[in-house]
């Protein structure tokens, strides 16, 4: 089945700083990659998502790109701000046995900017 | 948030009891998925539905039944409740054209 690794597990900036959080999977038949922004005691949120024939999607301060080849994609945050603090979770759509898609997710990223 | 909603809340129950997980939505979405999330594990499938009566194993099903006898619902079972299955469980939807997954509020489940 699919494996999702993702790096950093914490990572903590500056107000005003990039952050960016990587992926890999292995699946090369995944064709779905959504980001889900998770804050303290709530539900993950996504926030942007990207298909596999698109190599970059932006959203004013948070963008992703994708590298088929080396099946791996990145979630970029521009000018942090301190409501940006939350765990973050990559995931990749990859085909169960039945034939249908379900997302495998990553063990999060824990973003902490500092004021 | 897309019409999701998770019962109980909260629940305490002791090992070896029986414990049924609700999930109800109002958005005739055809997939439906249960998670449990873990620290350091992220979020791991554990069943899903593509229809009524349609379901299937996710990566880690054992100790877990579920049931969909009508669209909106998706009941999880944990026929007879471990400590290791304490947990919080996330249920999530996806409509059919397209991909877009939603999470609904989570149940914290603890199990003495």
């Amino acid at each position: 089945g699919e494996n999702v690794e993702q790096h950093p597990s914490t990572l903590s900036v500056q107000e005003g700083d990039s952050a960016v959080i990587k992926c890999t999977y292995s699946d090369s038949a995944s064709n779905y990659f959504p980001w889900y922004k998770q804050e303290l005691g709530k539900r993950p949120q996504l926030i942007i998502d990207i298909r596999s024939n698109v190599g970059e999607k932006k959203d004013q301060r948070i963008a992703v790109t994708l590298n088929k080849t080396a099946k791996h994609f990145s979630l970029h945050i521009t000018e942090t701000q301190p409501e940006d603090s939350a765990v973050y979770f990559c995931a990749a759509s990859s085909l169960m046995d039945t034939g249908r898609r379900a997302l495998t997710f990553g063990s999060g990223t824990r973003l902490q900017v500092q004021p | 948030d897309a019409g999701i909603t998770q019962s109980p809340r909260h629940k305490v129950t002791e090992t070896g009891t029986p414990v049924t997980l609700r999930c109800h939505q109002t958005e005739n979405h055809r997939y439906m998925y249960w998670y449990r999330q873990d620290p350091g594990h992220g979020l791991r499938l554990i069943h899903y539905s593509y229809g009524v009566k349609d379901t299937d194993k996710g990566e880690v099903s054992d100790g877990y039944s579920v049931s969909r006898s009508k669209t909106e619902d998706f009941l999880l079972t944990l026929e007879s409740a471990t400590s290791s299955q304490t947990s919080v469980y996330f249920c999530a939807i996806r409509g059919d054209s397209n991909n877009e997954q939603f999470f609904g509020p989570g149940t914290r489940l603890t199990v003495l």
